[in-house]
């Protein structure tokens, strides 16, 4: 069965450092790879998404990488900052059809002044 | 806002009584998605929808548990003769099938359920 794990540590970082998640999955090989980020009591928000085809994504202080052939993507997080402390969850679509997502257990980060 | 929005936001009950959550996707959101997660793991599915057709439910998901979305746009989830082991978050999110950011999922903030 399918199996995406991430830390479960939480990764404590100074502020303005740059924060680096491991998302690894096995037994799929996904078209595609998304990272959304969870609040305490909120439902995850969505950040980014990063294909088969694609090595690299950016958005603003967010970098994903996607390695299809170490089943693996990382996460950073660039000069980090207090507001950016969360859980950080990976999915993948699993069934090909209908977005079925399946998470990782997630990372939480907690950014230190 | 316009936003996916869950009802209520917290509910407590006694072991055996049923529950009914709501959830009201993005207006123009065909695909409506149900999750739960409990403390420290990531969500977990449960069914979807595609327009008012159930396409998909788990082979976790306990007879117990039933979902419709009768006209296509809001959702209900009850469980029936809840248990203990049903205390968790559960979510709703929404996606448009067929555009130009459909694997996307939006999320609402949840219901959570506790039973005791």
């Amino acid at each position: 069965s399918q199996k995406i794990e991430q830390n479960s540590e939480a990764l404590n970082i100074q502020e303005g450092k740059t924060a680096t998640l491991t998302c690894n999955y096995t037994n799929y090989s996904p078209a595609y790879l998304q990272w959304y980020r969870q609040d305490p009591g909120r439902g995850p928000v969505f950040l980014l998404l990063i294909r088969e085809n694609e090595k690299e994504k950016r958005k603003e202080r967010l970098k994903v990488t996607f390695d299809t052939t170490l089943k693996q993507s990382l996460f950073h997080i660039t000069a980090s900052q207090p507001a950016d402390s969360a859980t950080y969850l990976c999915a993948l679509d699993i069934s090909a059809a209908g977005n079925k997502l399946t998470f990782g257990g997630g990372t939480r980060v907690l950014v230190k002044p | 806002d316009t936003g996916v929005s869950q009802d209520p936001r917290h509910k407590i009950t006694k072991r055996g009584q049923n529950v009914t959550f709501r959830c009201d996707p993005i207006s123009e959101h065909n695909r409506l998605y149900w999750y739960r997660q409990t403390l420290g793991q990531g969500p977990e599915f449960l069914t979807y929808f595609q327009n008012e057709a159930q396409l998909e439910k788990s082979r976790l998901l306990s007879d117990r548990f039933s979902a419709e979305r009768p006209k296509g746009s809001f959702s209900t989830l009850e469980i029936q003769r809840t248990e203990q082991g049903d205390s968790a978050m559960y979510l709703c999110a929404s996606s448009l099938a067929g555009g130009p950011n459909q694997e996307t999922q939006y999320f609402g903030p949840g219901t959570r359920l506790l039973v005791l």
